[in-house]
């Protein structure tokens, strides 16, 4: 089974601390997503990756940034977190190639910014 | 500017009972549709795609209908079951995948005993 893991399920932080959640595949999967779950509002992409060190901007990416250094572990950075960023974030990958499409998520990350 | 409209918000249904999501595009360069199924705690996983080039595809109970010249496409769940609760979204792309998805506000399916 592909495994697509995150490794805070539950996070509490301040203002204007450094967040990093990191999330680790162990398919060997090309592209790897960060996605934002918010109530009402879906899933909305922050940033995607298709390749070691390479990213791609999604649909939200102000407010964070991204690290791919190896091809299992992509990492979604909040450098001065803000409480408009207290969300469910959720890792994905999927491999280069796919004829389903299909995208393997993680079970989340809940941070909470106080 | 959201891409994908998802209706309803929410839906209740009987044991038994077919629910229906509806969902509606603009840009006619998608040509992946999926659904996602995310039970509480969990992250959501791939129901069932289509791809533009056939009206309707079924796996077990489930169905997409899609209507390319209206630009809609829908879930069906047949003989809905309790254990169908979930919430459910629907999304597209115009990669032919998983790149760059974007997807519908999602619906909250409550299937009662």
């Amino acid at each position: 089974d592909v495994k697509v893991t995150q490794s805070s399920r539950y996070l509490v932080k301040r203002t204007g601390e450094k967040v990093f959640l990191e999330c680790v595949q162990d398919m060997d999967h090309e592209n790897m997503f960060w996605y934002r779950q918010d109530p009402g509002l879906g899933l909305r992409l922050i940033y995607f990756s298709y390749d070691v060190k390479m990213k791609e901007k999604g649909d939200i990416p102000e407010g964070y940034s991204v690290s791919r250094e190896k091809k299992e572990r992509f990492s979604l950075i909040l450098e001065s977190a803000s409480t408009n960023q207290t969300s469910m974030y959720l890792c994905a990958s999927s491999p280069w190639t796919s004829a389903s499409g299909e995208l393997f998520f993680g079970e989340g990350s809940r941070l909470t910014v106080l | 500017q959201q891409q994908v409209k998802q209706s309803p918000q929410s839906l209740i249904v009987q044991k038994g009972g077919i629910p229906i999501i509806n969902c509606a595009y603009e840009n006619t360069a998608f040509d992946y549709f999926p659904w996602y199924q995310q039970f509480p705690g969990k992250g959501p996983a791939l129901l069932i795609a289509i791809r533009p080039d056939v009206s309707e595809k079924k796996e077990g109970r489930f169905t997409i209908s899609f209507n390319k010249s209206a630009k809609q496409f829908s879930l069906h769940i047949m003989d809905s079951q309790p254990g169908d609760s979930a919430t459910y979204f629907c999304a597209a792309s115009s990669s032919g995948g998983s790149e760059k998805l974007v997807f519908g506000k999602g619906t909250k399916l409550t299937v009662n005993p």
